[in-house]
């Protein structure tokens, strides 16, 4: 069955420091991949997408993420965090580019100053 | 930037009622989903439309849910008979009909069921 995994439920970094968010997955083909970020009583903000093509992909608020079909992951990361950064966020995969969306259970970030 | 818009923000309403859930997706699009999001867990797929029918439905999307596109800019979710396991964060999508294009997400309809 097609799933998306985020191990860790809750991190916490120092404002500053680097983040990198967990994203694995199981499709049996190359997904459709996505990372969105939601803020309390805010809807998910697209953050970036992977589809296809150069592995290495940019985001929006400096996030980039990188697809490694050797470890089914989709890491997203971020080499300095702000304040503003603290959310839920949420990685997401699709079979197909207009089909629905799995998403994992979501990564708490707390950001301390 | 085009959004998808919800309303109303916050549904409150007895068990057994029926409920309407709008959105208006962004303009030009072509493909709409809705999901939910029960409280403290991860968002689930319910339904996508396409053309003017659902393409895709999950277990959750029972008789008691049915999606319409009544107007060439509205998205509705109607759920017939409310139950108490309703109560969660309702998210409408709406995605751009050509290419690699993402899901856009609205801002939610919270839906609490008394």
């Amino acid at each position: 069955a097609q799933s998306v995994t985020q191990p860790d439920i809750h991190i916490t970094v120092s404002e500053g420091a680097s983040l990198e968010l967990r994203c694995n997955y199981s499709y049996g083909a190359t997904p459709y991949l996505f990372w969105y970020v939601q803020s309390p009583g805010q809807g998910l903000q697209l953050l970036l997408k992977y589809f296809s093509g150069d592995t290495l992909v940019q985001g929006i608020k400096g996030f980039e993420a990188e697809f490694k079909r050797s470890q089914s992951s989709f890491n997203l990361r971020k080499p300095s965090v702000h304040w503003s950064d603290a959310a839920e966020y949420f990685c997401g995969g699709g079979g197909t580019s207009y089909g629905k969306l799995t998403f994992g259970q979501g990564t708490i970030l707390t950001v301390h100053p | 930037e085009p959004e998808v818009t919800q309303t109303p923000s916050h549904q409150v309403t007895q068990m057994g009622q029926e409920v309407i859930l709008r959105c208006v997706p962004i303009s030009n699009h072509l493909y709409f989903y809705w999901y939910r999001q029960i409280l403290g867990q991860k968002v689930e797929f319910l339904v996508s439309f396409y053309n003017n029918e659902i393409s895709e439905k999950s277990e959750i999307f029972d008789d008691q849910f049915s999606v319409e596109r009544p107007d060439g800019s509205n998205f509705t979710l109607k759920i017939r008979s409310t139950k108490l396991e309703d109560s969660a964060m309702y998210f409408c999508a709406s995605r751009g009909g050509t290419g690699a294009q993402p899901q856009h997400f609205g801002d939610g309809t919270r839906l609490s069921i008394l």
